[in-house]
C-alpha cells in the first residue's frame, strides 16, 4: 500500500477483555515499531521488529502486552485483560534499515483504544 | 541512554510571528535528527530531517540545523500561519545507541489569526 495502515481506527472495549490491533507496514520496510501515545504525553516505545531478528520487547509495560509480526510484514499487538490505564492511541510505524541505521519512520493513523 | 528534550507547550502565537521550538538531545552515537508534525486528527508525519553536523533540514518554511557542539536541533519558522497549528515532535535515531527512534514529549503550537 501507499502508507502504513492500522486497524481498527477506534476500539472501545470492556475492562478485562482482550484486544488485537493490526498494522500493515509499507512494503519493503524491514523495521516496524509500535508506540503508545497517551493524552498530553509523548510517544512511548513498546516493541521493535527488524527483519527476521528477535524483536526488542524492552518497552512493553507488562506481560499483558505482546506482539508478533508474520512473514516480515503485518504485525498484531495484543493486549490481554485490558485495564483502564491501557486507554491511549497506539501508533505503528515502519522504516527502511541499513544495518543499525534506521531511516525516517512512517506512521499510521493510529488506533484509539478506550477501555471502559 | 538516548533522550530528547523539547520545550513545554503550548506555544501560542499570532499569525506571521516568528517561531522557535527548542530541542536538545543526548545520544551515545552519532544520531540522525528529525522533526515530526501531527496535525489535529491526523497521524505523525515527517517534517524535516538532518543526518550530520551542520546540516540544515527544511520543509514548508520550517528549518532546523544540526548543532553537534550544543546537541541541539531547534525548529524555526519566520512567519507562522494558522494552518501550522499542530503538535511538533523532535526525534532522533542513533545507530550507535538504541537505534530505535526516540521522541520528545511534543510541543503544541497554536496560531491565532
Amino acid at each position: 500500500g501507499a502508507g502504513v495502515s492500522q486497524s481498527p481506527s477506534n476500539k472501545v472495549t470492556e475492562k478485562g477483555k482482550d484486544v488485537e490491533l493490526r498494522c500493515d507496514p509499507i512494503s519493503g520496510h524491514t523495521a516496524l515499531y509500535w508506540y503508545r501515545q497517551s493524552l498530553g504525553q509523548g510517544l512511548e516505545f513498546l516493541i521493535y521488529f527488524q527483519g527476521n531478528s528477535a524483536p526488542d520487547k524492552s518497552g512493553l509495560p507488562s506481560d499483558r502486552f505482546s506482539a508478533e509480526r508474520t512473514g516480515g510484514s503485518v504485525s498484531t499487538l495484543t493486549i490481554q485483560r485490558t485495564q483502564q490505564e491501557d486507554s491511549a492511541v497506539y501508533l505503528c510505524a515502519s522504516s527502511l534499515s541499513y544495518g543499525r541505521l534506521n531511516t525516517e519512520a512512517f506512521f499510521g493513523q493510529g488506533t484509539r483504544l478506550t477501555v471502559v | 541512554g538516548d533522550s530528547v528534550t523539547q520545550m513545554e507547550g503550548p506555544v501560542t502565537l499570532s499569525e506571521e510571528a516568528f517561531l522557535t521550538i527548542n530541542c536538545t538531545y543526548t545520544a551515545t552515537g552519532y544520531p540522525s535528527l528529525f522533526w515530526y508534525v501531527q496535525y489535529p486528527g491526523e497521524g505523525l508525519q515527517l517534517l524535516l530531517k538532518a543526518t550530520k553536523a551542520d546540516d540544515k533540514g527544511s520543509n514548508k518554511g520550517f528549518e532546523a540545523t544540526y548543532r553537534k557542539e550544543t546537541t541541539s536541533f531547534h525548529l524555526e519558522k519566520g512567519s507562522v500561519q494558522v494552518s501550522d497549528s499542530a503538535v511538533y515532535f523532535c526525534a532522533l535515531s542513533d545507530p550507535g545507541g538504541s537505534y530505535i527512534p526516540t521522541f520528545g514529549r511534543g510541543t503544541s503550537l497554536i496560531v491565532h489569526p
